[in-house]
Protein backbone atom coordinates (compact mmCIF):
# COMPACT_ATOMS: atom_id res chain seq x y z
CA UNK A 1 0.00 0.00 0.00
CA UNK A 2 1.16 3.98 -0.89
CA UNK A 3 1.87 5.42 2.30
CA UNK A 4 1.63 9.26 0.67
CA UNK A 5 -0.36 9.26 -2.86
CA UNK A 6 -0.05 12.11 -5.68
CA UNK A 7 -2.19 12.74 -8.36
CA UNK A 8 -1.93 13.99 -11.19
CA UNK A 9 2.46 12.79 -11.09
CA UNK A 10 2.78 14.87 -14.60
CA UNK A 11 0.79 17.78 -15.39
CA UNK A 12 0.72 20.18 -18.33
CA UNK A 13 -1.16 23.22 -18.57
CA UNK A 14 -1.70 26.77 -19.71
CA UNK A 15 -0.55 29.87 -18.50
CA UNK A 16 -3.48 31.49 -16.69
CA UNK A 17 -5.38 28.38 -16.01
CA UNK A 18 -6.38 26.60 -12.37
CA UNK A 19 -5.58 23.22 -11.23
CA UNK A 20 -5.38 21.02 -8.34
CA UNK A 21 -3.28 18.76 -6.72
CA UNK A 22 -4.77 16.12 -4.43
CA UNK A 23 -2.64 14.29 -2.18
CA UNK A 24 -3.72 11.29 0.60
CA UNK A 25 -1.55 9.59 3.52
CA UNK A 26 -2.63 6.30 4.85
CA UNK A 27 -0.51 6.46 7.60
CA UNK A 28 -2.77 8.05 10.43
CA UNK A 29 -0.43 11.20 10.43
CA UNK A 30 -1.55 14.20 12.31
CA UNK A 31 0.46 16.45 10.05
CA UNK A 32 0.46 17.04 6.19
CA UNK A 33 2.87 19.36 3.96
CA UNK A 34 2.75 20.60 0.65
CA UNK A 35 6.64 21.46 -0.88
CA UNK A 36 7.81 23.19 -4.16
CA UNK A 37 11.00 21.64 -5.18
CA UNK A 38 11.81 23.92 -8.45
CA UNK A 39 14.70 23.45 -10.85
CA UNK A 40 17.65 24.29 -8.45
CA UNK A 41 16.66 21.30 -6.64
CA UNK A 42 15.62 23.47 -3.11
CA UNK A 43 12.68 21.81 -1.30
CA UNK A 44 10.77 25.04 0.07
CA UNK A 45 7.56 24.39 2.11
CA UNK A 46 4.71 25.86 1.16
CA UNK A 47 2.21 24.76 3.83
CA UNK A 48 1.55 22.79 6.44
CA UNK A 49 -1.98 21.32 8.44
CA UNK A 50 -1.95 19.84 11.61
CA UNK A 51 -5.79 18.27 12.38
CA UNK A 52 -7.11 20.65 9.69
CA UNK A 53 -5.34 23.70 10.82
CA UNK A 54 -2.94 25.91 8.55
CA UNK A 55 0.42 25.85 11.29
CA UNK A 56 3.19 27.27 8.84
CA UNK A 57 2.17 29.16 5.92
CA UNK A 58 5.25 30.74 4.05
CA UNK A 59 5.45 33.63 2.03
CA UNK A 60 3.56 31.79 -1.12
CA UNK A 61 1.34 33.92 -3.20
CA UNK A 62 -2.69 33.77 -2.35
CA UNK A 63 -2.92 32.01 -6.14
CA UNK A 64 -1.87 28.94 -3.79
CA UNK A 65 -4.16 27.63 -1.28
CA UNK A 66 -4.45 24.38 0.46
CA UNK A 67 -7.29 22.51 1.13
CA UNK A 68 -7.74 19.71 4.14
CA UNK A 69 -11.36 17.91 3.34
CA UNK A 70 -9.98 15.82 6.48
CA UNK A 71 -6.57 14.52 8.58
CA UNK A 72 -6.29 11.99 5.75
CA UNK A 73 -5.99 14.62 2.82
CA UNK A 74 -4.61 17.85 1.69
CA UNK A 75 -4.86 19.04 -1.76
CA UNK A 76 -3.28 21.87 -3.51
CA UNK A 77 -5.33 24.44 -5.35
CA UNK A 78 -3.77 26.67 -7.80
CA UNK A 79 -5.49 29.85 -9.64
CA UNK A 80 -4.40 31.71 -12.48
CA UNK A 81 -0.97 29.58 -13.35
CA UNK A 82 2.33 31.27 -14.18
CA UNK A 83 5.22 29.80 -15.76
CA UNK A 84 7.32 30.33 -12.81
CA UNK A 85 4.79 27.47 -10.88
CA UNK A 86 6.39 25.17 -13.12
CA UNK A 87 8.02 22.69 -10.44
CA UNK A 88 7.58 19.86 -8.50
CA UNK A 89 5.25 19.65 -5.86
CA UNK A 90 5.98 17.08 -2.93
CA UNK A 91 3.00 16.39 -0.14
CA UNK A 92 4.81 14.75 2.55
CA UNK A 93 3.41 14.06 6.13
CA UNK A 94 4.31 13.22 9.57
CA UNK A 95 3.00 12.84 12.91
CA UNK A 96 3.01 16.19 15.22
CA UNK A 97 5.98 18.35 14.33
CA UNK A 98 6.98 17.68 17.71
CA UNK A 99 7.84 14.04 16.96
CA UNK A 100 10.27 14.94 14.25
CA UNK A 101 12.62 15.99 17.23
CA UNK A 102 14.59 13.58 18.92
CA UNK A 103 13.70 11.30 15.50
CA UNK A 104 10.95 9.55 16.77
CA UNK A 105 9.14 10.52 13.74
CA UNK A 106 10.43 11.70 9.99
CA UNK A 107 8.39 13.27 7.12
CA UNK A 108 7.23 10.70 4.21
CA UNK A 109 6.63 12.38 1.26
CA UNK A 110 4.83 11.14 -2.01
CA UNK A 111 5.77 10.72 -5.14
CA UNK A 112 5.87 14.11 -6.96
CA UNK A 113 3.51 16.04 -9.22
CA UNK A 114 5.67 17.57 -12.08
CA UNK A 115 3.54 20.50 -13.21
CA UNK A 116 4.66 22.44 -16.28
CA UNK A 117 3.24 25.87 -17.12
CA UNK A 118 3.10 26.35 -20.68
CA UNK B 1 18.50 34.09 7.75
CA UNK B 2 18.39 30.48 7.94
CA UNK B 3 21.02 28.78 5.54
CA UNK B 4 21.90 25.48 4.64
CA UNK B 5 25.40 25.03 2.41
CA UNK B 6 25.99 21.56 0.53
CA UNK B 7 28.15 20.85 -2.26
CA UNK B 8 26.01 20.64 -5.73
CA UNK B 9 28.37 17.74 -7.02
CA UNK B 10 30.42 14.85 -6.25
CA UNK B 11 31.94 12.09 -7.76
CA UNK B 12 33.28 8.58 -6.30
CA UNK B 13 34.28 5.67 -7.38
CA UNK B 14 32.52 2.40 -6.98
CA UNK B 15 33.91 0.44 -4.35
CA UNK B 16 35.40 3.61 -2.34
CA UNK B 17 34.17 6.30 0.28
CA UNK B 18 32.49 9.33 0.37
CA UNK B 19 31.99 12.30 2.81
CA UNK B 20 29.43 14.99 2.10
CA UNK B 21 29.51 17.92 3.99
CA UNK B 22 26.45 19.86 5.11
CA UNK B 23 26.95 22.98 7.45
CA UNK B 24 24.05 24.69 8.48
CA UNK B 25 23.16 28.41 9.98
CA UNK B 26 19.09 28.15 11.91
CA UNK B 27 16.99 29.52 14.25
CA UNK B 28 17.30 27.21 16.93
CA UNK B 29 17.99 23.48 16.40
CA UNK B 30 16.07 20.26 17.22
CA UNK B 31 17.94 17.99 14.87
CA UNK B 32 19.50 17.10 11.72
CA UNK B 33 18.22 14.92 9.24
CA UNK B 34 19.69 13.39 5.83
CA UNK B 35 17.52 12.64 2.85
CA UNK B 36 18.51 10.68 -0.59
CA UNK B 37 16.24 11.95 -3.92
CA UNK B 38 17.04 9.38 -6.66
CA UNK B 39 15.90 11.71 -10.07
CA UNK B 40 12.30 11.74 -10.74
CA UNK B 41 11.74 10.29 -7.54
CA UNK B 42 10.88 11.63 -3.83
CA UNK B 43 13.35 12.39 -0.84
CA UNK B 44 13.24 9.09 1.54
CA UNK B 45 14.96 9.51 5.03
CA UNK B 46 18.41 8.05 5.61
CA UNK B 47 19.60 9.44 9.12
CA UNK B 48 18.87 11.62 12.24
CA UNK B 49 20.90 13.36 14.57
CA UNK B 50 20.81 15.44 17.67
CA UNK B 51 23.82 15.02 19.60
CA UNK B 52 26.83 15.30 18.58
CA UNK B 53 29.04 11.96 17.76
CA UNK B 54 28.79 9.47 14.78
CA UNK B 55 25.14 7.72 14.04
CA UNK B 56 26.17 4.23 12.25
CA UNK B 57 23.93 2.55 9.88
CA UNK B 58 24.80 -0.20 7.40
CA UNK B 59 27.07 1.39 5.07
CA UNK B 60 25.64 4.78 5.77
CA UNK B 61 27.23 6.88 8.81
CA UNK B 62 26.47 10.67 9.76
CA UNK B 63 28.35 12.82 11.98
CA UNK B 64 27.38 15.89 13.79
CA UNK B 65 29.07 18.95 15.66
CA UNK B 66 26.67 21.45 16.89
CA UNK B 67 29.41 24.26 18.16
CA UNK B 68 30.52 23.79 14.69
CA UNK B 69 27.46 23.86 12.90
CA UNK B 70 28.48 21.24 10.99
CA UNK B 71 27.24 17.84 9.50
CA UNK B 72 28.70 15.01 7.20
CA UNK B 73 27.02 11.94 5.60
CA UNK B 74 29.61 9.05 5.24
CA UNK B 75 29.14 6.31 2.39
CA UNK B 76 31.06 2.84 2.67
CA UNK B 77 31.80 0.77 -0.18
CA UNK B 78 29.70 3.02 -3.06
CA UNK B 79 27.61 1.27 -5.21
CA UNK B 80 25.93 2.42 -8.58
CA UNK B 81 22.41 2.36 -6.67
CA UNK B 82 24.18 5.29 -4.63
CA UNK B 83 23.98 7.97 -7.28
CA UNK B 84 21.08 10.03 -6.23
CA UNK B 85 21.03 13.48 -4.28
CA UNK B 86 21.86 13.64 -0.56
CA UNK B 87 20.29 16.57 1.05
CA UNK B 88 20.86 17.54 4.11
CA UNK B 89 17.74 19.03 6.38
CA UNK B 90 17.76 21.02 9.90
CA UNK B 91 14.78 21.62 12.36
CA UNK B 92 14.85 24.74 13.66
CA UNK B 93 13.21 26.24 16.67
CA UNK B 94 9.77 26.25 15.23
CA UNK B 95 10.03 22.58 14.22
CA UNK B 96 9.75 23.81 10.36
CA UNK B 97 12.45 21.70 8.61
CA UNK B 98 15.15 24.16 6.54
CA UNK B 99 16.30 22.14 3.95
CA UNK B 100 19.77 22.35 1.75
CA UNK B 101 19.49 22.38 -1.96
CA UNK B 102 21.15 18.73 -1.85
CA UNK B 103 24.45 16.86 -3.37
CA UNK B 104 24.63 14.96 -6.54
CA UNK B 105 26.71 11.81 -5.89
CA UNK B 106 27.89 10.63 -9.10
CA UNK B 107 29.07 7.25 -8.68
CA UNK B 108 32.00 6.09 -11.72
CA UNK B 109 32.89 2.30 -12.46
Amino acid sequence: DTAVSQTPKYLVTQMGNDKSIKCEQNLGHDTMYWYKQDSKKFLKIMFSYNNKELIINETVPNRFSPKSPDKAHLNLHINSLELGDSAVYFCASSQDVSELAGGRDTQYFGPGTRLTVL
Amino acid sequence: GQNIDQPTEMTATEGAIVQINCTYQTSGFNGLFWYQQHAGEAPTFLSYNVLDGLEEKGRFSSFLSRSKGYSYLLLKELQMKDSASYLCAVLDSNYQLIWGAGTKLIIKP
